[in-house]
């Protein structure tokens, strides 16, 4: 039972444009949504946050959209850089410190 | 500052064998996590500790695997007898104490191959 999905295993971007990752989650309980990047060989790295109180942060070229009537959440990236090609994956946690993650999305930014 | 470190990062080994896996949390995070990822279940948090107590070990598959904190800066995770399906990487990351909005911090993870 998957409670934080993400549907789409890769996704495939030209530089410069925009990158959309989503993540949809089942548990009405999470109040807490969290993005990770992952490159090969190496662990997850904390990328960007929100709380469920708000619908969007920003940080740089990254920002996150929250819809909690959807439960659905979004990373956009914009510009798209070739250092950004990686596996995000997205997490939620229901005000606990454990995390649910989803199933990563691999991202590749053409050059 | 270090951060987390988990060792070793590669480990081949025949079924049936005991497998340690280790991990150095970051000084002064009160909590360890224990996570697996395959390509089917991404990453799955198997167990985690506050103060090295263990907190929810739901997530842990069964009675072969089993983990340990027996002091702030180690941890174990153990799995005895080892199978094929087990094959995974295995990561350890820390956070810290309650009040901190700080995320969780992982470590690179240690490549398990079960033959």
């Amino acid at each position: 039972d998957q409670q934080v999905k993400q549907n789409s295993p890769s996704l495939s971007v030209q530089e410069g444009r925009i990158s959309i990752l989503n993540c949809d989650y089942t548990n009405s309980m999470f109040d807490y949504f969290l993005w990770y990047k992952k490159y090969p060989a190496e662990g997850p790295t904390f990328l960007i946050s929100i709380s469920s109180i708000k619908d969007k942060n920003e940080d740089g070229r990254f920002t996150v959209f929250l819809n909690k009537s959807a439960k659905h959440l979004s990373l956009h990236i914009v510009p798209s850089q070739p250092g950004d090609s990686a596996v995000y994956f997205c997490a939620a946690s229901p005000g606990t410190y454990k995390y649910i993650f989803g199933t990563g999305t691999r991202l590749k930014v053409l050059a | 500052d270090a951060g987390v470190i988990q060792s070793p990062r590669h480990e081949v080994t025949e079924m049936g064998q005991e497998v340690t896996l280790r991990c150095k949390p970051i000084s002064g995070h009160d909590y360890l996590f224990w996570y697996r990822q395959t390509m089917m279940r991404g990453l799955e948090l198997l167990i985690y500790f506050n103060n090295n107590v263990p907190i929810d070990d739901s997530g842990m598959p069964e009675d072969r695997f089993s983990a340990k904190m027996p002091n702030a800066s180690f941890s174990t995770l153990k799995i005895q007898p080892s199978e094929p399906r087990d094959s995974a990487v295995y990561f350890c990351a820390s956070s810290p104490g309650q009040g901190s909005a700080e995320p969780q911090h992982f470590g690179d993870g240690t490549r398990l191959s079960i033959l």
